[in-house]
């Protein structure tokens, strides 16, 4: 059972355009939505967290916008530039659950020149 | 200074083999836990330890031990290697195991099993 799913599973933008990756979620204890980076052959890096009691974060050009009524989230690049090609996992946490991140199955991300 | 330091990054071996890998935190974490990578990139989380206390375990095969000396030392020892193994192992760790908070992973280990 997925318990959150990511959309798309890879994604093509032009330098300067905006990415967008989706994420839904099943568990609604979920209570911490970290997003992570992955460049090939290094580990996850965190990018941005959100916790529910708000519903947008931002930071730099990087923002996550939270839905919690259709228990969605999303990662929106602003000027996406050639350095953001990678893998980006969305992930959702517990309170209690030992911050067990229970990961999305990560969308490729290509920027074009 | 790196924080999550994993050994050895790449380990290939046979079926039927032993190995082990081994992990350390300079970052001063109670938490320590594996994560397995498969082909398709998906992470899922196999254990968690708590100041040295195995905290999750998710119904990951018992040919996989964990073992956790200290609390900066996390190793992975997995017995009797199947083909199914074959994946990138990282080790991670974060600074308290009960709210969400930012985990460090190490850069993996590539394990092939031939």
């Amino acid at each position: 059972q997925q318990q959150v799913k990511q959309s798309p599973q890879s994604l093509i933008v032009q330098k300067g355009g905006i990415s967008i990756i989706n994420c839904a979620y099943e568990n609604t204890a979920f209570d911490y939505f970290p997003w992570y980076q992955q460049f090939p052959g290094k580990g996850p890096a965190l990018l941005i967290a959100i916790r529910p009691d708000v519903s947008e974060k931002k930071e730099g050009r990087f923002t996550i916008s939270f839905n919690k009524s259709a228990k969605q989230f999303s990662l929106h690049i602003m000027d996406s530039q050639p350095g953001d090609s990678a893998t980006y996992f969305c992930a959702a946490s517990v309170t209690g659950g030992g911050n067990k991140l229970t990961f999305g199955t990560g969308t490729q991300l290509k920027v074009e020149l | 200074d790196t924080a999550v330091s994993q050994t050895p990054k790449y380990l290939v071996t046979q079926m039927g083999n032993d190995k082990s890998i081994k992990c350390e935190q300079n970052l001063g974490h109670d938490t320590m836990y594996w994560y397995k990578q498969d082909s398709k990139k998906f992470l899922k989380i196999m254990f968690s330890y708590n100041n040295k206390e195995l905290i999750i375990n998710e119904t990951v095969p018992n040919r996989f031990s964990p073992k956790s000396p200290d609390k900066a030392h996390l190793n992975l020892h997995i017995n009797s290697l199947e083909l199914g193994d074959s994946a990138v192992y990282f080790c991670a760790s974060s600074p308290r195991s009960n709210w969400g908070t930012e985990a460090f992973f190490g850069q993996g280990t590539r394990l092939t099993v031939v």
